[in-house]
């Protein structure tokens, strides 16, 4: 699996929108990007992938860049309920392995009143 | 619905005792993982099962470490002789397919809290 780099903390405003960044610049052809997100005192939650078009869902937005060396994860409207830590991961799909996921150590995201 | 449970939700032991923490995995679920989580890192692989098999044990850091699933539903992680360094978060996910089949999200317990004094 392919390393990302990810700043170690940020601020963001409630309400404001809140952008995460992940470098990830030896991502090979097969690999999706996958960001899960881990409140306090409890075990992390998917939150959304994608391998080079942008997707958004109900809880955010994911930003591919066209070289695929970065991403950016969105929350439009950041609530307190958004604090936790963000995980980039990236990794492949592959058919008939075991494929547990590699965690760094994420950007701890503060929303702030 | 119910989702990943884990108990107990804390435990402390005294260094040389044995532990045993439980996973209850969703319903259903076929692929069920543990993962360790020290204090200000992520999760990192311990093991995984596929039903009652345990296909990959690559992350049991000694031989003190012990899983199981027997029936292919819950799953109980062993640590013998417990000593301060496996002091952390004990994370149990399940996944409803084959994991690596496609995408399948893990859905995490809340862990439990190891503290070896």
């Amino acid at each position: 699996d392919a390393k990302t780099t990810q700043p170690t903390s940020m601020d963001c405003a409630e309400g404001r929108a809140a952008n995460l960044p992940c470098n990830h610049s030896t991502i090979s052809g097969n690999e999706y990007v996958y960001w899960y997100r881990q409140i306090h005192s409890q075990g992390p939650q998917y939150i959304i992938h994608g391998l080079k078009n942008n997707e958004t869902n109900e809880m955010a937005s994911l930003i591919i860049t066209e070289d695929r060396k970065s991403s950016t994860l969105i929350l439009p409207h950041a609530t307190l309920r958004d604090t936790a830590v963000y995980y980039c991961i990236v990794r492949a799909i592959s058919s008939g392995s075991a494929r547990q996921l590699t965690f760094g150590s994420g950007t701890q995201l503060t929303v702030l009143p | 619905g119910a989702g990943v449970s884990q108990s107990p939700r804390y435990k402390v032991a005294k260094r040389g005792q044995d532990v045993a923490l439980r996973c209850d995995p969703i319903s259903g679920h076929v692929s069920l993982f543990w993962y360790q989580q020290a204090l200000g890192q992520g999760p990192e692989f311990l093991t995984y099962f596929q039903n009652e098999a345990q296909l990959d044990k690559s992350g049991l850091p000694s031989d003190r470490f012990f899983a199981e699933r027997p029936e292919g539903s819950v799953s109980t992680l062993k640590i013998q002789r417990t000593q301060q360094e496996d002091s952390a978060v004990y994370l149990c996910a399940s996944i409803q397919g084959l994991a690596g089949g496609g995408y399948n999200e893990q859905f995490f317990g809340p862990g439990t809290r190891l503290t070896v004094l």
